[in-house]
């Protein structure tokens, strides 16, 4: 199985900053990687695909970039309602895994 | 608007079985893969399989494998799923989900249901 390695695992920041979350694959994956953001008692939402593209409807402070084994997704400036658990996802490769989670706080 | 809704989770003893259902609207059901995945908090996000848009190709997770069948009605645009021989470990939050791409293999899921969930316990 592809094991998905995310860091931080939890994550303080002010409203405004920039934040970053990486996502670290066990093999190559290319670019067959997927970003879900998930608040409180909610389902997962799709934020990017296929690495670095933006789910319809998706404000464009959401970004993600990398190829290969190293991913990044970053929120450019950070707003109160992005407080949620953030997931990256592989499907290059069944079963599809998911990296454990990046939990976002506000500081 | 697409529309993905789980039943059918309750608590069960070790050894016994449940069938979920999934009730699809909003798209055109038989042109997507579907998903099962739960979720629990102490190990996070797991897929546990799919089922390809007609049926006719399913893939499972290792910890479910001769023990869970997935399945779909395109008549009914419903999905299921059928656990035997369930495990403490099976205890989670089930989700349906629908694959982002049109008939395709896997990619990854656009739309999820809110969650159906699923306790095993004596």
């Amino acid at each position: 199985d592809i094991q998905m390695t995310q860091s931080p695992s939890s994550l303080s920041a002010s409203v405004g900053d920039r934040v970053t979350i990486t996502c670290q694959a066990s093999q190559d994956i290319s670019n067959d990687l997927n970003w879900y953001q998930q608040k409180p008692g909610k389902a997962p939402k799709l934020l990017i695909y296929d690495a670095s593209n933006l789910e319809t409807g998706v404000p464009s402070r959401f970004s993600g970039s990398g190829s290969g084994t190293d991913f990044t997704f970053t929120i450019s400036s950070l707003q109160p309602e992005d407080i949620a658990t953030y997931y990256c996802q592989q499907y290059d490769n069944l079963p599809i895994t998911f990296g454990q989670g990046t939990r976002l706080e506000i500081k | 608007e697409v529309q993905l809704v789980e039943s059918g989770g309750v608590v069960v003893q070790p050894g016994g079985s449940l069938r979920l259902s999934c009730a699809a609207s909003g798209f055109t059901f038989d042109d997507y893969t579907m998903h099962w995945v739960r979720q629990t908090p102490g190990k996070g996000l797991e897929w546990v399989c799919l089922i390809s848009w007609d049926g006719g190709t399913t893939y499972y997770a290792d910890s479910v494998k001769g023990r869970f069948t997935i399945s779909r009605d395109n008549s009914k645009n419903s999905l299921y799923l059928q656990m035997n021989s369930l495990r403490t470990e099976d205890t989670a939050l089930y989700y349906c989900a629908k694959d982002l791409r049109h008939r395709s293999s896997w990619y990854g899921f656009d739309y999820w249901g809110q969650g159906t969930p699923v306790t095993v316990s004596s």
